[in-house]
């Protein structure tokens, strides 16, 4: 049962801010939003996770909407080697969890 | 380089073969994964160590058969295996499976294909 709704595409040109929304409107307030993204014939790699406020990194934002049910991944300026499937996870915030992927975004960065 | 390095990078073996794919981290990780990921489905994990214990076997067939001799190693052993058996193999590493702070470390992956 999938715990995350993600678009199975999306555009995006180069240059430009890639907004990748996640919904995931059934989580727990221990359950952690992770974004992952794995180029292709690649290992995913990880981008970014928070639990309820926003979060920056070198990579990307995440934003987390209010009531936790749905957040966005940012890059804020993407380039063509951004183009990946992303994906968006939710995982227990306490003792033992692993990692579930659904199918993710693929995202293609145009020039 | 992602520290996680999988062996080989590509193999091709025949449905008698017996035959192990390898994976090694230096990142000091306590817990060790072995995901699937078969064309155009989602990874699928396979088996879960954690100091060298394993937690995890999601129903996988026995003709899959993991080793971890240590917390920097993992294993894999094939053996009479089936054409749809054919997929990326994934290793990944974290510093511990029960700690949510950190992030999985994936390596490039294995390419089999059984013929």
């Amino acid at each position: 049962d999938a715990k995350t709704t993600q678009p199975p595409s999306m555009d995006c040109a180069e240059g430009r801010a890639a907004n990748l929304p996640c919904n995931h409107s059934t989580i727990s307030g221990n359950e952690y939003v992770y974004w992952y993204r794995q180029i292709h014939s690649q290992g995913p790699q990880y981008i970014i996770h928070g639990l309820k406020n926003n979060e920056t990194n070198e990579m990307a934002s995440l934003i987390i909407t209010e009531d936790r049910k749905s957040s966005t991944l940012i890059l804020p300026h993407a380039t063509l080697r951004d183009t990946a499937v992303y994906y968006c996870i939710v995982r227990v915030a306490s003792g033992y969890s692993t990692l579930t992927f659904g199918k993710g975004t693929m995202l293609l960065v145009s020039p | 380089e992602t520290g996680v390095t999988q062996t080989p990078r590509h193999l091709v073996m025949g449905m008698t073969n017996k035959k192990s794919l390898k994976c090694e981290q230096h990142l000091g990780h306590n817990a060790m994964y072995w995901y699937k990921q078969s064309a155009k489905k989602p990874l699928e994990l396979m088996f879960v160590y954690n100091f060298k214990e394993q937690t995890e076997n999601n129903s996988v067939p026995s003709r899959f058969s993991p080793e971890c001799p240590n917390s920097s190693h993992l294993f894999l052993h094939l053996h009479t295996l089936q054409p749809e058996d054919s997929a990326l193999y994934l290793c990944a590493s974290s510093q511990d499976a029960q700690d949510i702070n950190y992030g999985y470390t994936f390596g490039s992956g294995t390419r089999l294909t059984v013929v």
